[in-house]
């Protein structure tokens, strides 16, 4: 079974569309978080969520908006896309007692 | 914030050498973690570190705390361990700060 998985792998769309990749995990962790790795391969955080609550909020324009229905879920709304916002994003999660953190596949976003 | 600095950037090395990736950070953690990228992308948490050292298979990790450093290390290198290693810090509400990554080449 996937432990952290993320939909969908792949998407390609145009400027100014607005798109959602969901995040699950099944590992029973209260934590979660979504990370972007730009062109050069450099991974930043961008938002942790612990229990629902939002924990961590980076420096991100306000076009991106996490949601977390329940502690297994953290999804990623992006409104207005812009060019910029190409790169792979990485949803991971983890708890206390854990060790590291559980990353999801990627969702390679292209934005055209 | 923190800055993380690894070293070499790109290291490419002969089946069976000893390997090491250094990691550097400016501030003072409670964990430091070690990543694997692999060419396909995924990543692999392989080690959460607070404290001395751990070993898991041909993989080795320390962290001194003091210097504010840490090595990775692989012993009998072998080229599916060709990858990205990335080192990320917990600086509690800060979240993971990661370094630029070590692109590693072991060649057969």
């Amino acid at each position: 079974d996937t432990a952290v998985s993320q939909t969908p792998k792949y998407l390609v769309t145009q400027m100014g569309n607005d798109k959602s990749i969901k995040c699950e995990q099944n590992l029973g962790h209260d934590t979660m978080y979504w990370y972007k790795q730009d062109s050069k391969k450099f991974l930043k955080i961008m938002f942790s969520y612990n229990n629902k609550e939002l924990i961590i909020n980076e420096t991100v324009p306000n076009r991106f908006s996490p949601k977390s229905p329940d502690k297994a879920h953290l999804n990623l709304h992006i409104n207005s896309l812009e060019l910029g916002d190409s790169a792979v994003y990485f949803c991971a999660s983890t708890t206390q007692g854990a060790v590291g953190q559980y990353f999801g596949p990627g969702t390679r976003l292209t934005v055209t | 914030k923190n800055e993380v600095e690894q070293s070499p950037q790109n290291l490419t090395a002969q089946e069976g050498e000893f390997i090491t990736i250094n990691c550097s950070y400016s501030v003072g953690i409670s964990a430091l973690h070690w990543l694997q990228q692999h060419p396909g992308g995924g990543i692999v948490s392989l080690f959460m570190l607070s404290s001395g050292k751990k070993k898991h298979g041909r993989l080795i990790a320390t962290i001194n705390i003091q210097e504010k450093h840490s090595s990775l290390h692989i012993t009998a290198s072998h080229p599916r361990d060709s990858a990205v290693y990335i080192c990320a810090v917990w600086g509690g509400a800060d979240g993971l700060t990661f370094g630029k990554g070590t692109h590693l080449i072991i060649q057969p």
